[in-house]
């Protein structure tokens, strides 16, 4: 069966420090990744999804930036993170089909 | 982009009582998927909806693929304590396909359930 980690769980970070979140997915090849940002008022904000290993898209302008530098495996970087970038962080795939599913999530604080 | 409009935001009801939701667009979805989260994790699939008038059925949830294909609803029936988290409606539109399998995400309802 497919399962899917993130790591880490939680992260507290200063302004303008890097960013590196993880996610990597189990049980399946070449899988579509998506990256999401869950602010506090509760909707998903789809930041990023990938199709193929470098192959990355961007749906908003931000600090962000992604990559796919293996089939399973999906990083969600930043340089330099401002106090915007606080928020609760998915990582989702899907194959074949509209159905997304997803990770535990990363929750991140900057202060 | 384009809305999915999600309502109520919220409800707080008791133990046992039926609970309804549902999603709106003005535009034709060729997907429906409903999601539940749970605080401080990720969101589960609890339903995915293909076809136009189709009912589908989860133990007590049952949602339904609008006719129009421009909504969609989650019926919640004898709800119990563990039902409590945020529930979402998700689609993906007409035309919009390809490969990338992109979703629409509504808001969410958020349900209390009191015991």
């Amino acid at each position: 069966s497919q399962t899917i980690h993130q790591w880490p769980a939680t992260l507290v970070q200063p302004v303008g420090s890097p960013l590196s979140l993880e996610c990597t997915v189990e049980g399946t090849s070449n899988p579509n990744l998506y990256w999401y940002r869950q602010a506090a008022g509760r909707g998903l904000q789809l930041l990023f999804y990938s199709v193929g290993i470098g192959q990355i898209s961007s749906e908003v302008p931000q600090n962000l930036s992604a990559s796919r530098p293996q089939d399973r495996q999906f990083i969600l970087s930043s340089k330099k993170l401002l106090l915007s970038d606080s928020g609760f962080y998915l990582c989702a795939w899907s194959v074949g089909t509209n159905e997304q599913f997803f990770g535990p999530g990363t929750r991140l604080t900057v202060l | 982009g384009q809305q999915l409009n999600q309502s109520p935001q919220s409800m707080f009801i008791q133990e046992g009582e039926d609970v309804s939701m549902n999603c709106t667009s003005s535009s034709i979805f060729n997907t429906w998927l409903w999601y539940k989260q749970d605080p401080g994790e990720g969101p589960v699939l609890l339903i995915a909806l293909y076809k136009a008038g189709e009912l589908t059925s989860n133990g007590r949830l049952t949602a339904q693929f609008g006719i129009t294909r421009k909504d969609s609803f989650l019926n919640i029936s004898a709800s119990i304590p563990s039902d409590v988290g945020i529930y979402f409606c998700a689609g993906q539109l007409l035309g919009s396909g390809g490969s990338n399998y992109k979703l629409t995400f509504g808001k969410g309802t958020l349900l209390t359930v009191n015991p």
